[in-house]
């Protein structure tokens, strides 16, 4: 079955490093977004990409934030300059019309 | 702006009870989502819910959506120990790709 699939499972960096979190999306999903879940509380919504471009970002999701489709798999997230505050597990999602949602199985960013 | 909550927020039940999880969500939304997150781990899509009286089941779940009240329910059938997790709802911002999430009800069943 596919799935979708993130790399590393475990960053470790330090504050005021760049980080960049790697998808890989389903083939034929077309939808695609990024969640990040800070330990012990509720899973928050970043950003959704569609046709190339971002559909929707959150509040979060300032210019410390990128996202990138750099080819016609992967799809990353990068954070510029980290902050204490950014350690959370992220998520990234694809559905293939906007309505089911697979997650990946997550990477765990932690800022020191 | 969208909010979402959920309760209880925790829930300890006995094997073969029925119980219910409530998600309510504060304006209008256009597809209501059911996750369930193990822990330390992603999320699996239960539900997605896209219509007035949508209903959808799953084995011992059932899930359905009322917009008018903006409430939608997860109903536990006969608990199995297998089913404790924390199950989470969430609403997509009607008009946009933007999606809020409740913070989840932990879900513990007792053999």
């Amino acid at each position: 079955e596919p799935e979708v699939t993130q790399t590393p499972s475990h960053q470790v960096t330090q504050m005021g490093q760049e980080v960049i979190l790697r998808c890989v999306p389903i083939s034929n999903h077309l939808y695609f977004y990024w969640y990040r879940q800070i330990l012990g509380q509720k899973v928050e919504f970043l950003v959704s990409f569609y046709n190339n471009e971002i559909s929707e970002k959150s509040e979060i999701f300032d210019d410390q934030f990128s996202v990138e489709r750099p080819d016609g798999s992967n799809f990353t997230l990068k954070i510029r300059s980290t902050k204490l505050e950014d350690s959370a597990m992220y998520f990234c999602a694809s559905s293939a019309g906007g309505d089911t949602q697979y997650f990946g199985p997550g990477t765990r960013l932690t800022v020191l | 702006e969208l909010k979402v909550e959920q309760n209880p927020l925790f829930l300890s039940m006995q094997e073969g009870k029925n119980y219910t999880i409530y998600c309510n969500y504060s304006t209008t939304s256009d597809r209501l989502y059911w996750y369930r997150q193990d822990p330390g781990k992603s999320l699996e899509s239960l539900f997605v819910l896209l219509s007035n009286g949508a209903v959808k089941q799953e084995g011992r779940l059932m899930a359905s959506l009322d917009t008018k009240a903006r409430l939608s329910t997860l109903h536990i059938t006969a608990a199995v120990h297998d089913l404790s997790a924390t199950y989470v709802c969430a609403a997509l911002t009607s008009g946009t790709y933007k999606y809020i999430f409740g913070t989840g009800t932990r879900l513990k069943v007792l053999a």
